[in-house]
């Protein structure tokens, strides 16, 4: 059975950082681009970041672009989102999410797992 | 980047009703269109992609449809089970963009 947990979340200064991770386990992990996506509270969903199985190509949604990494360690069945430089909109619940293929080119959400709640206050 | 514009944003509906809900991408995708549905405090889950495969599992009350750039997604005879939120995403192009969501809800 897929599953997905993803942690790290938790309040933070304007200004500050975090750093989220998500195990996989279930599936062969370094087969499957993986994804992170974001709902503000009461809000629809937002595409963060992608990253296909190897980590050769990532992508960032406009509001995350330069202060958002994604990251990934196939050894140990993780995925990373470093978070810079917060915001009061960067506020959401995040979802750890897998593709159904390896590539940069995998964009379906074929998954999704838990969401971990950062919060952006002073 | 793609717009996926979705409606209604809010549908209310009976148990047994038949309800529709559109997509409509700002240019072409192609088939390249998932629905989800999310229910309160869960993570979405997958129920169509290429526009109209259903996922293993899903109901076949569910069904999605395409025609050019507009998207529908049609659940014949509505279950309890099926009160929630449904979200279009197009996965033709980066970024990955949703619809706004669709609020189904009861009468």
């Amino acid at each position: 059975e897929v599953q997905l947990v993803a942690s790290g979340g938790d309040l933070a200064q304007p200004g500050g950082s975090l750093r989220l991770s998500c195990a996989g386990s279930g599936f062969t992990f370094y087969n499957y681009a993986m994804m992170w996506v974001r709902q503000a509270p009461g809000k629809g969903l937002e595409w963060v970041s992608s990253i296909s199985g190897r980590s050769d190509s990532t992508f960032y949604g406009g509001s995350v672009k330069g202060r958002f990494t994604i990251s990934r360690d196939n050894s140990k069945n993780m995925l990373y989102l470093q978070m810079n430089s917060l915001r009061a909109e960067d506020t959401a619940i995040y979802y750890c999410a897998m593709s159904d293929c390896d590539s940069f080119a995998c964009k379906l959400i074929a998954y999704w797992g838990q969401g971990t709640l950062v919060t952006v206050s002073s | 980047d793609i717009q996926m514009t979705q409606s209604p944003s809010t549908l209310s509906a009976s148990v047994g009703d038949r309800v529709t809900i559109t997509c409509r991408a700002s240019q072409t995708i192609s088939y390249w269109l998932a629905w989800y549905q999310q229910k309160s405090g869960r993570a979405p889950k997958l129920l169509i992609q290429k526009a109209s495969s259903l996922e293993s599992g899903v109901p076949s009350r569910f069904s999605g449809s395409a025609s050019g750039t507009e998207f529908t997604l049609t659940i014949g005879g509505l279950q309890p089970d099926d009160f929630a939120t449904y979200y279009c995403q197009q996965y033709h192009d980066y970024p990955i963009t949703f619809g706004q969501g669709t609020r189904l809800e009861i009468k």
